[in-house]
């Protein structure tokens, strides 16, 4: 089953940097995922498309404070000198023939 | 610019039935599969259905399954949503959304990621 797994939350401090986490399930750590903001009271924001080789490709307008990387079932947000608007969830996402699956979201609280 | 517009959302009862339309701009909307999400208030993104570009194929949440049908109408640039047998946990906003293309040396293919999302369709399941 393609299951992703993110930690609830994340709490780091204004100017900091922070890596979330998105564990793929075993049978499917050579997966790429997406990850995705959503600010709060508005709709997901698309971030990057992350292969399992750790390249990957930003969306329109993405700063480059936000980066990705990947290693074995792993795949990382990065996002560094963290700003007040950063605080929101973010959530990956992955794929197969006729499915499509969410991690269950990271809470990341800028204080 | 890519605009996806939400709309059709509202109150319905439990068993009722609602239709949302997704309305799309600034891009070949035939070339593109394009896909449903739902998030109930409070919690995380859950995938409810995807169609092809063309719509000859559509996949569904098992949540879903048999109760909602998704369709296009590649001539009016418009995504659908048939929602039937609501249930409370049906309460969600309903997003849609575009799947990108993924492009290697042997030709593109549907990307299975989603960019951009419309700014979503409140559906309330209520008596």
């Amino acid at each position: 089953q393609l299951v992703l797994t993110q930690s609830p939350s994340a709490s780091v401090s204004l100017g900091a940097s922070v890596k979330l986490t998105c564990t793929l399930s075993s049978d499917h750590s050579s997966y790429a995922i997406a990850w995705h903001q959503q600010q709060p009271e508005k709709g997901p924001r698309f971030l990057m498309k992350l292969n399992m080789d750790g390249s990957h490709s930003k969306g329109d307008g993405v700063p480059d404070r936000f980066s990705g990387s990947s290693s074995g079932a792993e795949r990382y947000l990065t996002i560094s000198s963290l700003q007040s608007e950063d605080e929101a969830d973010y959530y990956c996402q992955t794929w197969g023939t006729g499915i499509r699956v969410f991690g269950g979201g990271t809470k990341l609280t800028v204080l | 610019e890519v605009q996806l517009l939400e709309s059709g959302g509202g109150l319905a009862q439990p068993g009722g039935s609602l239709r949302l339309s997704c309305a799309a701009s600034g891009f070949t909307f035939s070339s593109y599969a394009m896909d449903w999400v739902r998030q109930a208030p409070g919690k995380g993104l859950e995938w409810v259905s995807t169609i092809s570009d063309s719509g000859e194929s559509t996949y569904y949440a098992d949540s879903v399954k048999g109760r909602f049908t998704v369709s296009r109408d590649n001539s009016k640039n418009t995504l659908f949503l048939q929602v039937n047998g609501l249930r409370a946990e049906d309460t969600a906003v309903y997003y849609c959304a575009k799947e990108p293309h993924y492009c290697s040396g042997t030709g593109c293919y549907q990307g299975g990621w989603f960019d951009p999302w419309g700014q979503g369709t409140l559906v309330t399941v209520a008596s």
